[in-house]
């Protein structure tokens, strides 16, 4: 039972690149999202999904796009890098019964710079 | 709108110590989730203790208990007997219909 896993760990851009970050997870949860973090904040919230098939934006979803095609991954899309997009990105799943009292368990991060 | 508030960016305490790490949360809605979770130097989150809207009795979990006050909208994290790793960064989080809400942080420097 691996978890929340993230590839890569690393991953450097230059303005313009597109890229996907990965993210799975075993234990069969209906939901997963993406948060970034950036310096001195807290995590904020990118886009979530609550099953295969449905996504939706969260506190900042310029300049990303998702889809869930499967229970399992929940990919995270970089149009076109921008400097600000210079963060660390976790993916977290949960289970989706009670909503607001299911814990969400985070992937170990990707650390993404765009130059 | 729903927030969370840290208001001790860094803390410091004696090892073998206990610490209270503060949070206070704003949300209109009666069902809700507090959650803590700790972020080492290392970068991962890693999930320490939950507490329901409607739990009628402070969360434990071994080390770690939560001074859940609803009428004030504070849900405190203790942590007795610290140990030099539990030197990381706190962060409290609010659940609004599974969006996590987070609040800036709280360095927490245990010293031997």
């Amino acid at each position: 039972n691996a978890g929340v896993t993230q590839t890569p760990k690393f991953q450097v851009l230059k303005t313009g690149q597109s890229m996907t970050l990965q993210c799975a997870q075993d234990m069969n949860h209906e939901y997963m999202s993406w948060y970034r973090q950036d310096p001195g904040m807290g995590l904020r919230l990118i886009h979530y999904s609550v099953g295969a098939g449905i996504t939706d934006q969260g506190e900042v979803p310029n300049g990303y796009n998702v889809s869930r095609s499967t229970t399992e991954d929940f990919p995270l899309r970089l149009l076109s890098a921008a400097p600000s997009q210079t963060s660390v990105y976790f993916c977290a799943s949960s289970s989706w019964t009670s909503r607001r009292t299911d814990t969400q368990y985070f992937g170990p991060g990707t650390r993404l710079t765009v130059l | 709108a729903q927030k969370i508030t840290q208001t001790q960016p860094g803390m410091f305490v004696q090892e073998k110590e206990a610490v209270t790490l503060d949070c206070t949360y704003d949300t209109s809605d009666q069902s809700y989730g507090l959650f803590w979770y700790k972020q080492p130097s290392s970068g991962e989150m890693i999930f320490l203790i939950y507490q329901g809207s409607y739990d009628e009795q402070n969360a434990t979990e071994g080390r770690y208990s939560l001074n859940f006050q609803k009428a004030r909208k504070s849900a405190n994290l203790v942590i007795s007997a610290s140990q030099l790793g539990d030197s990381a960064m706190y962060f409290c989080a609010l659940n609004q219909g599974g969006k996590l809400i987070f609040g800036q942080g709280t360095e927490l420097s245990v010293k031997p």
